[in-house]
């Protein structure tokens, strides 16, 4: 049981370059979501999902697209990288009240 | 209304002294709060969480005050350790409306010298 998992761990990109950023989770949750974490900022939530098939904004979803074909996987797309868009991503997911995070990917954009 | 006020940003303890963080929110549609504790390079991790239910709750050292009327609730830590030093975060959710969300405050960065 891996709980939730995040590749890459680091990532470096030049602007206006695309990536996504890889999610799973084991454990059978409908509920998940992907934040960033920046300093002073908290974490602020980008996209959910409540299941496959089903996605909705967060309060800051621009430049960024999800898709849930899968229960396990929610892999984050980033279209045209920006400066703006360094900062700590976190995958979660959720269960009954309870939400999981995963380890984390830094991106630095340049 | 959806916002989250966390306070202070950051703070420094004694070892075996306690720590006090406080929230405080508007939503009166949040009906569950937790605490989350995230170490330098890490996800956050659920520490404990409160329903409106109750006004307190205990697990170990660390507690949870919730007073309702005054939409705030705090974490306590007592007798904190230096292996406490970490960035504390506050939450709120609307879970009986199925919306899911949670709102986060902005954290507290908690150092206890040893």
């Amino acid at each position: 049981n891996a709980g939730v998992t995040q590749t890459p761990k680091f990532q470096v990109l030049k602007t206006g370059q695309s990536m996504t950023l890889q999610c799973a989770q084991d454990m059978n949750h409908e509920y998940m979501s992907w934040y960033r974490q920046d300093p002073g900022m908290g974490l602020r939530l980008i996209h959910y999902s409540v299941g496959a098939g089903i996605t909705d904004q967060g309060e800051v979803p621009n430049g960024y697209n999800v898709s849930r074909s899968t229960t396990e996987d929610f892999p984050l797309r980033l279209l045209s990288a920006a400066p703006s868009q360094t900062s700590v991503y976190f995958c979660a997911s959720k269960g009954r009240y309870e939400q999981y995070f995963g380890p984390g990917t830094r991106l630095t954009v340049t | 209304q959806q916002q989250v006020k966390q306070s202070p940003q950051s703070l420094i303890v004694q070892k075996g002294g306690i720590s006090i963080i406080n929230c405080a929110y508007e939503n009166t549609a949040f009906d569950y709060f937790p605490w989350y504790q995230q170490f330098p390079g890490k996800g956050p991790a659920l520490l404990i969480a409160i329903r409106p239910d109750v006004s307190e709750k205990k697990e170990g050292r660390f507690t949870i005050s919730f007073n309702k009327s005054a939409k705030q609730f705090s974490l306590h830590i007592m007798d904190s350790q230096p292996g406490d030093s970490a960035t504390y975060f506050c939450a709120a959710s609307p879970l009986t409306s199925g919306t899911y969300k949670y709102i986060f405050g902005t954290g507290t960065r908690l150092k206890v010298l040893a």
